[in-house]
């Protein structure tokens, strides 16, 4: 069973640059697309962008100037920054796997979200 | 961009009961549209996929209907466990693959 766990600092400074890691486990990293999506408090879902195990990337266009993804195979974990944080920015921040074969392009496994507080 | 949105907001029934959820894209999204299903203080979880196949363990009570731009979610018969927020997903491929959620809809107890 495929498990993912976000992890990083749960307080940033506004302007400063949002940082977190995804770690996938009971499974490889490879071969799949890997996504970060956020949902402030008591609100929807936003998608940020995804990247591939070769490091291709796709960002949300109202994201792509702040957002960089990275990805290390040999750790089986991709990381997500942000960057030029403000208090918009405060999420709850989930990982999550794009299934392949029929479930291209739909989030069959999640992480279970980490809460980023944007806040002096 | 592709907009999606979803009606109603709040959906308030009762255990038994059918639930019809609507989704609308701004555009054609032919199929490539998802229904997930988000409980409090969990993540979301997928339900269905292509507009309108079940992901695997998901029970039959739960059926997909809809292409291009009008999307339907019902729920034959709620269940307790079914009063939940649901969001539909759609995936555009260009000029590069996009994804965008609804607004969501909330099912309540009545």
């Amino acid at each position: 069973q495929v498990q993912l766990q976000e992890s990083g600092p749960g307080l940033v400074k506004p302007s400063e640059t949002l940082s977190l890691t995804c770690t996938v486990s009971g499974g490889s990293i490879s071969s799949y697309y890997w996504s970060w999506i956020r949902q402030p408090a008591g609100k929807g879902l936003e998608w940020i962008g995804r990247i591939y195990t070769s490091g291709s990337t796709n960002y949300n266009p109202s994201l792509k100037s702040r957002v960089t993804m990275s990805v290390d195979t040999s750790k089986n974990q991709f990381s997500l920054k942000l960057s030029s944080v403000t208090a918009a920015d405060t999420a709850v921040y989930y990982c999550a796997r794009e299934g392949s074969g029929n479930y291209d392009g739909w989030v069959d496994y999640w992480g279970q979200g980490t809460l980023v507080t944007v806040s002096s | 961009e592709i907009v999606l949105t979803q009606s109603p907001a709040t959906l308030s029934l009762s255990p038994g009961e059918r639930a019809t959820l609507s989704c609308r894209a701004s555009q054609s999204v032919s199929s490539y549209l998802a229904w997930y299903q988000q409980k409090p203080g969990q993540a979301p979880r997928l339900l269905i996929y292509d507009a309108s196949n079940r992901a695997t363990g998901i029970p039959a009570r739960f059926s997909g209907s809809g292409s291009g731009t009008d999307f339907t979610l019902t729920i034959s018969s709620l269940e307790p466990e079914d009063f939940a927020v649901y969001y539909c997903q759609q995936r555009s491929n260009w000029p590069r693959r996009v994804f965008t959620f609804g607004p969501g809809t909330k099912v309540d107890i009545k």
